[in-house]
């Protein structure tokens, strides 16, 4: 199975703030990868697919990037519904695979 | 606008069988144009991705649950269910059910808010 890996697990910030958060897989997945954002007693919501393309009605401050094995996303000015639980996932190949994910605290 | 809903039991004894609903509104679940699974994810753990189904029947697993789970999919009903027999303690978890696209490589892109099975005698 491919492993994702995500850095930080907590990561608190302001509102404002410019945030990172890193995915790394085990082994390549080419551009195959997800972004998630939950909420707690929400349903997870999809931010990017294919490592870098935004799903539609996601605000312009998310972005991602990356191929082969690094992948990263950005918020660039943090806002109030922010806040949350980010995960990436690889769909390159059979299982499909998570990271831990990033909780998004208030600082 | 597409939705996902959960249901089932929030408590099954050890050795039992855990048995899950995904109750499917605003869309079809018989297109082909899709796969209907169920991930989830243990406290403290991350999300792993159980099994998946075509309207047909079609199905497939994560080789993770050892040939415990089964989904099945009633398309009159829009429904699709997930089983787990012989429940231990580390199948507690929220279960959640998505849709992911049927052609070439896509994400989960929809999902229902998720359901906590506890296992426990």
């Amino acid at each position: 199975d491919i492993q994702m890996t995500q850095s930080p697990s907590t990561l608190s910030a302001s509102v404002g703030d410019r945030v990172t958060i890193t995915c790394r897989a085990s082994q390549t997945i080419s551009t195959w990868l997800a972004w998630y954002q939950r909420k707690p007693g929400k349903a997870p919501n999809l931010l990017i697919h294919r490592a870098s393309t935004l799903e539609g009605g996601v605000p312009s401050r998310f972005s991602g990037s990356g191929s082969g094995t690094e992948f990263t996303l950005t918020i660039t000015s943090l806002q109030p519904d922010d806040f949350a639980t980010y995960y990436c996932q690889q769909y390159n190949s059979f299982p499909w695979t998570f990271g831990q994910g990033t909780k998004v605290e208030i600082k | 606008q597409l939705q996902l809903r959960e249901s089932g039991p929030g408590l099954v004894k050890p050795s039992e069988t855990l048995s899950l609903t995904c109750t499917v509104s605003g869309g079809s679940i018989s297109s082909s144009n899709y796969y209907w699974g169920w991930i989830r994810q243990p406290p403290g753990k991350g999300l792993e991705w159980i099994g998946s189904i075509f309207y047909s029947g079609a199905t497939f697993y994560n080789p993770s649950l050892k040939n415990r789970a089964t989904i099945s999919v009633d398309t009159s009903k829009t429904q699709f269910s997930l089983k787990v027999n012989s429940v231990t303690a580390a199948d507690t978890a929220v279960y959640y059910c998505a849709r992911r696209g049927a052609h070439g490589y896509n994400p989960f892109d929809y999902w229902g808010q998720g359901t906590l099975v506890t296992v426990s005698s």
